[in-house]
Protein backbone atom coordinates (compact mmCIF):
# COMPACT_ATOMS: atom_id res chain seq x y z
CA UNK A 1 0.00 0.00 0.00
CA UNK A 2 1.30 3.63 -0.33
CA UNK A 3 1.71 6.87 1.85
CA UNK A 4 -1.72 9.21 1.97
CA UNK A 5 -4.02 6.42 2.47
CA UNK A 6 -7.58 7.72 3.16
CA UNK A 7 -10.83 6.15 4.36
CA UNK A 8 -13.16 5.84 3.90
CA UNK A 9 -13.38 5.89 -0.27
CA UNK A 10 -16.72 7.61 -0.31
CA UNK A 11 -18.90 8.76 2.50
CA UNK A 12 -22.58 10.14 2.17
CA UNK A 13 -24.48 11.83 5.04
CA UNK A 14 -27.19 14.30 5.43
CA UNK A 15 -26.86 17.59 5.26
CA UNK A 16 -25.78 19.00 9.09
CA UNK A 17 -24.18 16.07 9.90
CA UNK A 18 -20.36 16.06 10.66
CA UNK A 19 -17.59 14.00 8.45
CA UNK A 20 -14.57 12.44 9.49
CA UNK A 21 -12.08 10.99 7.00
CA UNK A 22 -8.85 9.40 8.09
CA UNK A 23 -5.97 9.50 6.54
CA UNK A 24 -2.92 7.00 7.37
CA UNK A 25 0.91 6.89 5.82
CA UNK A 26 3.99 5.13 6.44
CA UNK A 27 7.11 6.96 6.91
CA UNK A 28 7.85 10.20 8.80
CA UNK A 29 6.92 13.43 7.98
CA UNK A 30 7.24 17.14 8.09
CA UNK A 31 3.53 18.12 7.98
CA UNK A 32 0.43 16.75 6.70
CA UNK A 33 -1.72 19.11 4.06
CA UNK A 34 -5.72 18.21 3.35
CA UNK A 35 -6.88 19.47 0.00
CA UNK A 36 -10.64 19.44 -1.01
CA UNK A 37 -11.01 18.81 -4.69
CA UNK A 38 -14.52 19.73 -6.76
CA UNK A 39 -15.39 17.93 -9.61
CA UNK A 40 -12.85 18.04 -12.63
CA UNK A 41 -11.33 20.69 -10.45
CA UNK A 42 -8.36 22.45 -8.95
CA UNK A 43 -7.28 21.41 -5.52
CA UNK A 44 -8.25 24.16 -2.77
CA UNK A 45 -5.85 23.70 0.18
CA UNK A 46 -7.81 23.32 3.33
CA UNK A 47 -5.51 23.25 6.41
CA UNK A 48 -1.54 22.15 7.33
CA UNK A 49 -0.54 20.42 10.54
CA UNK A 50 2.86 20.12 11.32
CA UNK A 51 4.73 16.97 12.90
CA UNK A 52 5.14 18.75 16.34
CA UNK A 53 1.19 20.00 16.30
CA UNK A 54 -1.81 17.63 17.55
CA UNK A 55 -4.69 19.95 16.25
CA UNK A 56 -5.18 22.39 14.38
CA UNK A 57 -8.94 24.12 13.60
CA UNK A 58 -10.27 26.22 10.91
CA UNK A 59 -13.82 27.35 10.77
CA UNK A 60 -16.02 23.89 10.72
CA UNK A 61 -12.80 21.94 9.93
CA UNK A 62 -11.07 19.91 12.43
CA UNK A 63 -7.55 18.45 11.93
CA UNK A 64 -5.83 16.18 14.28
CA UNK A 65 -2.34 14.30 13.63
CA UNK A 66 -1.18 11.10 15.69
CA UNK A 67 2.48 10.50 14.70
CA UNK A 68 3.09 7.40 16.42
CA UNK A 69 -0.01 5.97 15.01
CA UNK A 70 0.94 7.42 11.26
CA UNK A 71 -2.42 8.87 11.27
CA UNK A 72 -4.74 12.02 10.78
CA UNK A 73 -8.30 12.90 10.56
CA UNK A 74 -10.28 15.90 8.93
CA UNK A 75 -13.84 16.26 10.68
CA UNK A 76 -15.98 18.81 8.88
CA UNK A 77 -19.04 20.03 11.24
CA UNK A 78 -22.37 20.96 10.39
CA UNK A 79 -21.95 19.98 6.99
CA UNK A 80 -23.37 21.76 3.88
CA UNK A 81 -24.58 20.22 0.98
CA UNK A 82 -21.64 22.28 -0.75
CA UNK A 83 -19.09 20.51 1.01
CA UNK A 84 -19.53 17.75 -1.47
CA UNK A 85 -16.01 17.07 -3.08
CA UNK A 86 -13.27 14.69 -2.71
CA UNK A 87 -11.26 15.14 0.20
CA UNK A 88 -7.22 14.36 -0.35
CA UNK A 89 -4.18 14.22 2.39
CA UNK A 90 -1.07 15.09 1.20
CA UNK A 91 2.00 13.95 3.09
CA UNK A 92 5.87 16.36 3.14
CA UNK A 93 8.21 13.27 4.10
CA UNK A 94 11.54 15.86 5.02
CA UNK A 95 12.60 16.00 1.37
CA UNK A 96 14.37 19.41 0.38
CA UNK A 97 12.36 19.80 -2.30
CA UNK A 98 8.66 20.21 -0.11
CA UNK A 99 7.09 17.89 -2.95
CA UNK A 100 3.41 16.08 -1.42
CA UNK A 101 2.57 12.50 -1.68
CA UNK A 102 -1.17 12.79 -1.81
CA UNK A 103 -3.77 9.49 -0.56
CA UNK A 104 -6.44 8.05 -2.82
CA UNK A 105 -9.15 10.25 -1.42
CA UNK A 106 -12.35 10.36 0.33
CA UNK A 107 -15.17 11.41 -1.86
CA UNK A 108 -18.06 12.86 0.56
CA UNK A 109 -21.59 13.57 -0.82
CA UNK A 110 -23.47 15.55 1.50
CA UNK A 111 -27.41 15.28 0.72
CA UNK A 112 -29.52 18.49 0.99
CA UNK B 1 -7.90 36.17 -7.18
CA UNK B 2 -6.02 32.35 -7.79
CA UNK B 3 -2.60 32.54 -6.20
CA UNK B 4 -1.58 30.75 -9.30
CA UNK B 5 -2.90 30.70 -13.26
CA UNK B 6 -2.37 28.00 -15.23
CA UNK B 7 -2.89 28.29 -19.14
CA UNK B 8 -4.82 27.15 -21.19
CA UNK B 9 -7.66 25.29 -18.84
CA UNK B 10 -7.84 22.81 -21.59
CA UNK B 11 -5.79 21.89 -24.64
CA UNK B 12 -6.36 18.77 -27.46
CA UNK B 13 -3.21 17.25 -28.65
CA UNK B 14 -2.54 14.50 -31.34
CA UNK B 15 0.06 11.76 -30.43
CA UNK B 16 2.76 12.71 -30.90
CA UNK B 17 2.73 16.46 -30.65
CA UNK B 18 5.00 18.59 -28.40
CA UNK B 19 2.47 20.75 -25.96
CA UNK B 20 3.68 23.36 -23.20
CA UNK B 21 1.62 24.20 -20.62
CA UNK B 22 1.77 27.16 -18.33
CA UNK B 23 1.74 28.59 -15.30
CA UNK B 24 1.57 32.13 -13.75
CA UNK B 25 2.52 32.46 -9.78
CA UNK B 26 0.58 35.45 -8.42
CA UNK B 27 3.30 36.48 -5.98
CA UNK B 28 6.83 35.91 -6.37
CA UNK B 29 7.65 32.75 -5.18
CA UNK B 30 10.50 30.67 -5.25
CA UNK B 31 9.32 27.22 -5.10
CA UNK B 32 7.19 25.43 -7.79
CA UNK B 33 6.01 22.01 -8.30
CA UNK B 34 3.81 20.12 -11.09
CA UNK B 35 1.68 16.95 -10.58
CA UNK B 36 -0.76 15.44 -12.57
CA UNK B 37 -3.90 13.65 -12.11
CA UNK B 38 -4.91 10.70 -14.28
CA UNK B 39 -9.24 10.69 -14.31
CA UNK B 40 -9.92 9.07 -11.45
CA UNK B 41 -6.96 8.58 -10.46
CA UNK B 42 -4.66 10.14 -6.82
CA UNK B 43 -2.58 13.04 -7.83
CA UNK B 44 1.06 12.35 -8.73
CA UNK B 45 4.36 14.19 -8.44
CA UNK B 46 6.00 14.91 -10.91
CA UNK B 47 8.61 17.44 -10.52
CA UNK B 48 9.86 20.89 -7.97
CA UNK B 49 11.73 23.84 -9.52
CA UNK B 50 13.79 25.73 -7.34
CA UNK B 51 15.95 28.70 -7.74
CA UNK B 52 15.44 28.10 -11.86
CA UNK B 53 17.07 24.34 -11.21
CA UNK B 54 15.37 21.42 -10.89
CA UNK B 55 15.34 19.81 -6.90
CA UNK B 56 13.43 16.59 -7.22
CA UNK B 57 11.41 14.64 -9.86
CA UNK B 58 9.56 11.66 -10.23
CA UNK B 59 10.01 8.33 -12.17
CA UNK B 60 7.07 9.56 -14.33
CA UNK B 61 9.29 12.64 -15.52
CA UNK B 62 11.53 10.99 -17.66
CA UNK B 63 13.80 12.33 -20.91
CA UNK B 64 9.99 13.60 -22.46
CA UNK B 65 9.66 16.00 -19.94
CA UNK B 66 11.12 19.01 -19.18
CA UNK B 67 10.26 22.35 -16.92
CA UNK B 68 11.91 25.57 -17.49
CA UNK B 69 11.16 29.94 -16.05
CA UNK B 70 12.33 31.36 -18.98
CA UNK B 71 11.16 34.60 -18.10
CA UNK B 72 11.78 34.82 -14.22
CA UNK B 73 7.24 35.02 -14.44
CA UNK B 74 6.16 31.95 -16.48
CA UNK B 75 6.74 28.32 -15.16
CA UNK B 76 6.43 26.09 -17.98
CA UNK B 77 5.96 22.40 -18.25
CA UNK B 78 6.95 20.77 -22.37
CA UNK B 79 6.03 17.37 -22.57
CA UNK B 80 7.78 16.00 -26.09
CA UNK B 81 6.13 13.68 -27.75
CA UNK B 82 2.79 13.43 -26.34
CA UNK B 83 1.05 10.22 -25.66
CA UNK B 84 -2.27 8.87 -24.97
CA UNK B 85 -1.34 8.05 -21.18
CA UNK B 86 -0.13 11.37 -20.95
CA UNK B 87 -4.11 12.70 -20.84
CA UNK B 88 -4.42 13.76 -17.44
CA UNK B 89 -5.58 17.21 -15.60
CA UNK B 90 -1.82 18.82 -14.93
CA UNK B 91 -1.74 21.61 -11.66
CA UNK B 92 0.99 23.45 -11.17
CA UNK B 93 1.60 24.36 -7.44
CA UNK B 94 3.64 27.20 -5.57
CA UNK B 95 5.20 27.42 -2.15
CA UNK B 96 6.22 30.27 0.13
CA UNK B 97 9.31 28.18 1.18
CA UNK B 98 9.56 24.03 1.76
CA UNK B 99 7.53 22.67 4.38
CA UNK B 100 4.71 25.28 3.83
CA UNK B 101 1.29 25.77 2.67
CA UNK B 102 1.09 24.39 -1.24
CA UNK B 103 -1.31 26.50 -3.50
CA UNK B 104 -2.20 24.93 -6.76
CA UNK B 105 -3.59 26.29 -9.90
CA UNK B 106 -7.25 25.31 -11.09
CA UNK B 107 -5.30 22.60 -13.34
CA UNK B 108 -4.84 21.99 -16.91
CA UNK B 109 -6.80 19.01 -19.09
CA UNK B 110 -4.41 17.93 -21.35
CA UNK B 111 -6.38 15.18 -23.74
CA UNK B 112 -3.97 13.07 -26.20
CA UNK B 113 -6.00 11.54 -28.78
Amino acid sequence: SQQGEEDPQALSIQEGENATMNCSYKTSINNLQWYRQNSGRGLVHLILIRSNEREKHSGRLRVTLDTSKKSSSLLITASRAADTASYFCATDHNTNAGKSTFGDGTTLTVKP
Amino acid sequence: EPEVTQTPSHQVTQMGQEVILRCVPISNHLYFYWYRQILGQKVEFLVSFYNNEISEKSEIFDDQFSVERPDGSNFTLKIRSTKLEDSAMYFCARADRVGTEAFFGQGTRLTVV
